[in-house]
């Protein structure tokens, strides 16, 4: 099936460091990747649309320059926090479509969960 | 945007009692799929149901597009079935609020 690999699963940063967070699709190629956050015992919310090759899409309310987003090849997508603060502190999931009529629709990362202290 | 309702919000069973999760979307959509969220973040995808009805084990799921609602049944549950479940819409993916079930032994 369709697996997607999200590192790393845990960061604990300084306030005023950036983080990279990684998603790879490893057994499909992913035009689209989407990224989450969800707070504690809430729902997902979708932050921005990343596409292989162009600009990201993100969603109203997100800072795209504090939430750098690179989709530079099929298989990996990339998630920069910039200048993290203590608020950024969430868990953030990725998530790649297959292949137009895959059966396997959206799959989804692990999670990173980053604490900015 | 498409709006994506799950109820019922919290549900608490006891082991082996059944339950039917429903979610009810505002507009048309391409496809739905069900993820439970175990205690450690992860969306385990259950279901991926455009229409009709399927079935894996104790977890069947049946959506009627053309009334925009979803059901996710579960039977015989057990306390590992734990955890938030949630509808997300396909068009962009949006999630529902979730619903968290608390399987008591």
């Amino acid at each position: 099936g369709a697996v997607v690999s999200q590192h790393p699963s845990r960061v604990i940063c300084k306030s005023g460091t950036s983080v990279k967070i990684e998603c790879r699709s490893l057994d499909f190629q992913a035009t689209t990747m989407f990224w989450y956050r969800q707070f504690p015992k809430q729902s997902l919310m979708l932050m921005a649309t990343s596409n292989e090759g162009s600009k990201a899409t993100y969603e109203q309310g997100v800072e795209k320059d504090k939430f750098l987003i690179n989709h530079a090849s099929l298989t990996l997508s990339t998630l920069t926090v910039t200048s993290a603060h203590p608020e950024d502190s969430s868990f953030y999931i990725c998530s790649a479509r297959g292949a137009a009529g895959s059966p396997y629709g959206y799959t989804f990362g692990s999670g990173t969960r980053l604490t900015v202290v | 945007g498409i709006q994506v309702e799950q109820s019922p919000p919290d549900l608490i069973l006891q082991e082996g009692a059944n339950s039917t999760l429903r979610c009810n979307f505002s507009d048309s959509v391409n496809n739905l799929q069900w993820f439970h969220q175990n205690p450690w973040g992860q969306l385990i995808n259950l279901f991926y149901i455009p229409s009709g009805t399927k079935q894996n084990g104790r977890l069947s799921a049946t959506t009627v597009a053309t009334e925009r609602y979803s059901l996710l049944y579960i039977s015989s549950s057990q306390t590992t079935d734990s955890g938030v479940y949630f509808c997300a819409v396909e068009n962009d993916m949006r999630f529902g609020a979730g619903t968290r079930l608390t399987v008591k032994p």
